[in-house]
């Protein structure tokens, strides 16, 4: 199946500074990523759904100036936590699907595991 | 309003063993459903995916089943081994203008030796 990578995996950052999440489709062009986040023992939760070449869209109650969204090309899409806190802490999935493919299965990153002490 | 919800919310099971996991949703409009395997730590990976039409889909020892007229699908696991450990994590396309996943809360199975 169709690989989309992660990076990092793991990353641990102090409160007020800003980390970015990379989310690459290896092997396919995606239109469209989506980001979640997942609490622990918790389902995915969509943030917003990543457009390239065009704004991201975000769910309810997911601060747009807090997490930065960029899909720059058809491969790759950035989240940046801006002014990261502790209750930022989670974990942070990807995914995407291929271009024109909507109604195909989406292929998920391996995660990435945020914390802010 | 769109649910997705699975029962149960935990298993354990002897390694060897079979056992079925039960999903029912209220995702209107339905476009398919997959059942996503999701390994502690990491991002989710594909099992199943069903249209409408389709009844059950194998692939290896996972079996799903969808009835699409009660809503509910369930996935089989057969002859467990301990890499089976994980989240199962049941998922509704809605086919709205932009299809969107709704997620079930899984099931974490544990396979024990």
């Amino acid at each position: 199946g169709a690989v989309v990578s992660q990076h990092p995996s793991r990353v641990i950052c102090k409160s007020g500074t800003s980390v970015k999440i990379e989310c690459r489709s290896l092997d396919f062009q995606a239109t469209t990523m989506f980001w979640y986040r997942q609490f622990p023992k918790q389902s995915l939760m969509l943030m917003a759904t990543s457009n390239e070449g065009s704004k991201a869209t975000y769910e309810q109650g997911v601060e747009k100036d807090k997490f930065l969204i960029n899909h720059a090309s058809l491969t790759l899409s950035t989240l940046t936590v801006t002014s990261a806190h502790p209750e930022d802490s989670s974990f942070y999935i990807c995914s995407a699907r291929e271009v024109g493919q909507s109604n195909t299965e989406a292929f998920f990153g391996q995660g990435t595991r945020l914390t802010v002490v | 309003k769109n649910q997705v919800e699975q029962s149960p919310q935990s298993l354990i099971i002897l390694e060897g063993k079979n056992c079925t996991l039960q999903c029912n949703y209220t995702v209107s409009p339905f476009s398919n459903l997959r059942w996503y395997k999701q390994d502690t730590g990491r991002g989710p990976v594909s099992l199943t995916i069903m249209t409408f039409s389709e009844n059950t889909k194998s692939n290896g020892r996972y079996t799903a089943t969808l009835d699409a007229d009660t809503k509910q699908s369930s996935l089989h696991i057969t002859a467990s081994q301990l890499s089976d450990s994980a989240s199962y994590i049941c998922v509704v396309m809605r086919n709205t203008g932009f299809q969107k996943l709704v997620f079930g809360t899984g099931t974490r199975l544990l396979v024990s030796p």
